[in-house]
């Protein structure tokens, strides 16, 4: 079955070390997004790539890198320099960019940093 | 302002009821409209693309308003298992693709 893989699903850092979040997905889909939700503040775009190779920032993308070298795949790191970084971590994608092209999700990494 | 503007509720409701939803939107550019559901601690999940004429799945109904900038999402005859929250979401033609989320509205129903 087609879908997004997250992992792993809980993810235990302490504070100053960097942790990749590894996101991947068959479904052929050309955009993939990373989000972050905190209880209470829906979810907010990191970074999004629309094509391999290339990524843009979202709306709160400080202290985070990504990359996108194939089309499957959207790693994201968080780094120590994050200074929040404790939240649930969701990836997304979805078809040819399109007005009408809704997100899919994977299951999430919950991150907890201490 | 926010891109998208949710009632938070919580909204507590007895089954059979009917309750709904409302989710305004900021950018008068925005082309699609989608409501998600999400169950506690798990990820969100497309409920329903709202269209310009409304729609309907079942006990769902999604209707959007070009004129006020709002969506509605109406749930009849409820059922336990619709207790989660319902994000609203909209894109920006500025930016294929890209969802704008609301904070969701929680959504219990109670025996």
């Amino acid at each position: 079955d087609g879908g997004i893989t997250q992992s792993p699903k809980y993810l235990f850092r302490k504070e100053g070390q960097n942790v990749t979040l590894s996101c991947e997905q068959n479904l052929n889909h050309d955009a993939m997004y990373w989000y972050r939700q905190d209880p209470g503040q829906g979810l907010r775009l990191i970074y999004y790539s629309q094509i391999v190779n290339d990524f843009q920032k979202g709306d709160i993308a400080e202290g985070y890198s990504v990359s996108r070298e194939k089309k499957e795949s959207f790693p994201l790191t968080v780094t120590s320099a994050q200074k929040n970084p404790t939240a649930f971590y969701l990836c997304a994608s979805n078809g040819k960019s399109s007005y009408n092209s809704p997100l899919h999700f994977g299951n999430g990494t919950r991150l907890t940093v201490t | 302002r926010k891109e998208v503007e949710q009632d938070p509720g919580p909204f507590n409701v007895p089954e059979g009821a009917t309750v709904a939803f409302n989710c305004t939107y900021s950018n008068s550019a925005s082309q699609s409209f989608f409501w998600y559901r999400q169950d506690c601690r798990k990820e969100p999940k497309l409920l329903m693309s709202v269209y310009s004429s409304g729609n309907e799945d079942g006990r769902f109904t999604a209707q959007l308003n070009r004129a006020s900038q709002y969506i509605s999402l109406l749930i009849r005859d409820s059922k336990l298992s619709d207790s989660a929250t319902y994000l609203c979401a909209v894109t920006r033609g500025s930016t294929l693709g890209r969802l704008y989320f609301g904070r969701g509205t929680q959504l219990t129903v109670w025996p």
